[in-house]
């Protein structure tokens, strides 16, 4: 069963803009991670947190965590056109190493 | 590094008939890899998690008999889909992930095949 639930669902905005996406999740977790697909094709790993890390920057990307509220964040600073495509992020179990994943926000970056 | 190669990437055939999906590592041994099903606009609903020389292990409501699959070495892992009917059509994807089940690593994800039954 599906344990995230993303918001938004669907985000439209400017290049260059920044966008945000938030992740909420049910049960403990080992680690976040946060994926990327394109249409039509497999997921890209962005970046990984671990249940004991509040936040991890790469590139443009950054990624909170808060096991407090099980919420995570992914902010994606100075869009561009290329970043549009789907972001899923997925927990990590400790006890079973499967990956959850979320229901997905379809992010379109205007040029 | 870290390349998953999914084959074939576009399959479309006949009910009744089986399809092979291969799950390739290209550069690192795959200790376990995953096999999730995708319809269109939703998430990634995993079907099954696969270790090398051992039987997979199905979630809840995936029929056993209807997708096989086989680890058979630490690069390779395949999904065959049985008897496939027009129900059976989806995007199948697979991935691979080195170490252990409680290490921190990130799943690796082949390009996804998607599977048409007339």
């Amino acid at each position: 069963s599906q344990q995230g639930e993303e918001d938004p669902q669907a985000l439209s905005i400017q290049e260059g803009e920044n966008a945000t996406m938030n992740c909420s999740y049910k049960t403990s977790i080992n680690n976040l991670q946060w994926y990327r697909q394109n249409s039509g094709r497999g997921l890209v790993h962005l970046i990984l947190i671990r249940s004991n890390e509040r936040e991890k920057h790469s590139g443009r990307l950054r990624v909170t965590l808060d096991t407090s509220k099980k919420s995570s964040s992914l902010l994606i600073t100075a869009s561009r056109a290329a970043d549009t495509a789907s972001y899923f992020c997925a927990t990590g179990s400790s006890n079973t190493g499967k990956l959850i994943f979320g229901q997905g926000t379809t992010l379109q970056v205007k040029p | 590094g870290a390349v998953v190669s999914q084959h074939p990437s576009w399959v479309i055939c006949k009910s009744g008939t089986s399809v092979k999906i291969e799950c390739r590592s290209l550069d690192f041994q795959a200790t376990t890899m995953f096999w999730y099903r995708q319809f269109p606009k939703q998430s990634l609903m995993l079907m099954a998690t696969s270790n090398e020389g051992s039987k997979a292990t199905y979630e809840q409501g995936v029929e056993k008999d209807k997708f096989l699959i086989n680890h058979a070495s630490l690069t390779l892992s395949t999904l065959t889909v049985t008897s496939a009917h027009p129900e059976d059509s989806s995007f199948y994807i697979c991935s691979a992930r080195a170490g252990t089940s409680n290490s921190n690593q990130p799943q690796h994800f082949g390009d996804g095949t998607r599977l048409s039954i007339l």
